[in-house]
């Protein structure tokens, strides 16, 4: 079958750093990507990485490892607005569509 | 320029009755995709549609659940005899076009259905 696997939830501490991580397998791969939603809005997107590798936004990085079936999004200086669902999604190359995650609520500490 | 847009935001209605939800993607935006999203919960897939054809209807949780696409803008998700666990917030979100290069997916604010 075709699964995604992330932590339900996440706690850290305002200004801190944390890694959501997110492991796959699908049947096909074609890159990974990282959505971010706030209670009652709509998902976002944060990133995507279709080879292996650190992608760096601003406070934002998303990280792959095609060998492992492994990705990660990195936070860094949290803020209080940071505090949101994240979700990990795969492109799989047969059907072109996401295949989503359950997503990661992320709680953050003053 | 706009986003997608969703109609209504909110849709309360009583049980065995039949609704429509519409999605207005983004202009020029081929591929459009339907979402569940139950509370606390994450996305689940329900259908895509590339111009006015739909690939994949796998989604769809059973036959009372059906969406067209016209004139490759408008989407229209239609679910009959609606029951209780049909209750969540429906997301739609349009991209470029599905199945060259990586196409971000946007999503409009969703409507809420509650079923009575």
């Amino acid at each position: 079958g075709q699964s995604l696997e992330q932590p339900s939830e996440v706690t850290a501490v305002e200004g801190a750093i944390v890694q959501i991580n997110c492991t796959y397998q699908t049947s096909g791969f074609y890159g990974l990507s990282w959505y971010q939603q706030h209670d009652g809005g709509a998902p976002t997107f944060l990133s995507y990485n279709a080879l292996d590798g650190l992608e760096e936004t601003g406070r934002f990085s998303s990280f792959l490892s095609r060998s492992d079936s492994y990705g990660y999004l990195l936070l860094q200086e949290l803020q209080m607005k940071d505090s949101a669902s994240y979700f990990c999604a795969v492109r799989d190359n047969s059907n072109y569509q996401l295949i989503w995650g359950a997503g990661t609520k992320l709680i953050i500490k003053p | 320029g706009a986003g997608v847009s969703q109609s209504p935001s909110n849709k309360v209605t009583e049980k065995g009755k039949d609704v429509e939800l519409r999605c207005d993607p983004i202009s020029g935006h081929t591929a459009l995709y339907w979402y569940r999203q139950s509370l606390g919960q994450g996305l689940e897939f329900l259908i895509y549609f590339q111009g006015n054809s739909a690939p994949d209807k796998s989604g769809l949780p059973s036959d009372r659940f059906s969406a067209e696409r016209t004139g490759g803008s408008v989407s229209t998700l239609t679910i009959q005899r609606t029951q209780q666990e049909d209750s969540a917030v429906y997301l739609c979100a349009s991209s470029l076009a599905a199945g060259t290069g990586y196409n971000e997916q946007f999503f409009g604010p969703g409507t809420r259905l509650t079923v009575l």
